[in-house]
């Protein structure tokens, strides 16, 4: 039980154009769905939080209306890269809460590696 | 700023052989986890221990906690190929909030 998925796990795109990421609790319900970035041989952090239902929540240093998060239903969080750049190129991971269940416990996506030509 | 940051950076060991890591922290946590990624994949969580827990075991994990120095070590014993992987400390001050640690590239030879 808790998987996670994240679709597509591999996209390359051009400069200049968006790219959607979806991330899916598949049997469970998230009501809170966390996006990180990782580049290479580096930790992983966190962009956002996105709550089902309302806006998502940024961390310091992350634009967004660039990084476009929507938590539309209790088992989908898109993450949308608007206008990307070479610099976006990285590995996006999603990780979602079980609704009602421990707070410190995050399921994690396989991750989707972003290249941006 | 950095909450965890873990030593080594990387770790080369022969298989059969016991690995440890080492994660430090600058804040206050409710409790730490431990993660273990895969080149390319993404997390697979391994153990939680909470802040007022000292030890707690796994298999062929074990993991300490001392909050005075506000660190925590990851023991792999046993060590096999198949525990080739980066391994992650990731801590939790309050909510879900995780911070992770930069992780540790351990390499075990056949």
């Amino acid at each position: 039980g808790a998987v996670v998925s994240q679709h597509p796990s591999r996209v390359i795109c051009k400069s200049g154009t968006s790219v959607k990421i979806e991330c899916r609790s598949l049997d469970f319900q998230a009501t809170t769905m966390f996006w990180y970035r990782q580049f290479p041989k580096q930790s992983l952090m966190l962009m956002a939080t996105s709550n089902e239902g309302s806006k998502a929540t940024y961390e310091q240093g992350v634009e967004k209306d660039k990084f476009l998060i929507n938590h539309a239903s209790l088992t989908l969080s898109t993450l949308t890269v608007t206008s990307a750049h070479p610099e976006d190129s990285s590995f996006y991971i999603c990780s979602a809460r079980v609704a009602g269940g421990p707070t410190d416990t995050q399921y994690f996506g396989p991750g989707t590696r972003l290249t941006v030509l | 700023s950095q909450q965890g940051e873990e030593d080594p950076q990387a770790l080369s060991i022969q298989e059969g052989e016991n690995a440890t890591m080492n994660c430090s922290y600058k804040t206050s946590i409710n409790n730490l986890q431990w993660y273990r990624q895969n080149s390319g994949r993404g997390l697979v969580h391994l153990i939680l221990i909470r802040s007022n827990e000292r030890e707690k075991h796994s298999g062929r994990l074990r993991v300490t906690l001392d909050t005075s120095k506000k660190s925590s070590s990851l023991l792999i014993t046993a060590s096999r190929a198949a525990d080739t992987a980066s391994y992650f400390c990731a801590t939790s001050t309050s909510g879900s909030r995780l911070t992770f640690g930069e992780g540790t590239q351990l390499t075990v030879n056949p």
